[in-house]
């Protein structure tokens, strides 16, 4: 119930195209659902996220779209540059008090010229 | 605004030694401070939780008495690895949850600290 589900592992978008990451959840009283990039040997990096009271969210480039009753949101990243190229896990958690967060596995993104 | 950084950024101990690694949150005040560790291309595995002022809640299957983590004040969390050995290699990384005001729900993660156990 506290897993969430992050495909695909990998993935490699030529520059200039749209990355799409897809996540999935069991648990519904998650309502909290950030985006991390992380670059090789540093700490992941708050991107966006978003809250089950509306479906989409952008940000620049970066884009989430939520789907409640699916139980499933995605990050697109638009326009993909070659310094997108990292890491990015999906998170979910439940707000107030000291509830941790549950990360999806890891999507690797190689973004090519 | 919110900071997170951790000291040292790389170590390499000797077996059987004992190192402490430092998460400081710069610019505000940290209700609840976590621990990660982190394999490579692994995601990222909670060890503990922290909050000020009170015994950190461990994971499961993660040793209290070899890491030991210490939460002195709101910007203030160390874990210390004790008795380190080979298998304790790798990337921790701690990060901190604001206290009070806005985005209270995310977690700004600290670079990281690379240990290595020889």
């Amino acid at each position: 119930q506290q897993q969430v589900k992050q495909s695909p592992q990998s993935l490699i978008v030529q520059k200039g195209g749209i990355s799409i990451i897809n996540c999935a959840y069991e648990n519904t009283a998650f309502d909290y659902f950030p985006w991390y990039q992380q670059f090789p040997g540093k700490g992941p990096a708050l991107l966006i996220a978003i809250r089950p009271d509306v479906s989409e969210k952008k940000e620049g480039r970066f884009t989430i779209s939520f789907n409640k009753s699916a139980k499933q949101f995605s990050l697109h990243i638009m326009d993909s540059q070659p310094g997108d190229s990292a890491t990015y896990f999906c998170a979910a958690s439940i707000s107030g008090g000291y509830q941790k967060v549950t990360f999806g596995t890891g999507t690797k993104l190689q973004v090519i010229p | 605004g919110a900071v997170v950084s951790q000291h040292p950024s790389r170590v390499i101990c000797k077996s059987g030694t004992s190192v402490k690694i430092e998460c400081r949150s710069l610019d505000f005040q940290a209700t609840t401070m976590f621990w990660y560790r982190q394999f490579p291309k692994q995601s990222l595995m909670l060890m503990a939780t922290s909050n000020e002022g009170s015994k950190a809640t461990y994971e499961q299957g993660v040793e209290k008495d070899k890491f030991l983590i210490n939460h002195a004040s709101l910007t203030l969390s160390t874990l210390t690895v004790t008795s380190a050995h080979p298998e304790d290699s790798s990337f921790y990384i701690c990060s901190a949850r604001k206290r009070g005001g806005k985005n209270t729900d995310t977690q700004y993660f600290g670079p990281g600290t690379r240990l290595t156990v020889l």
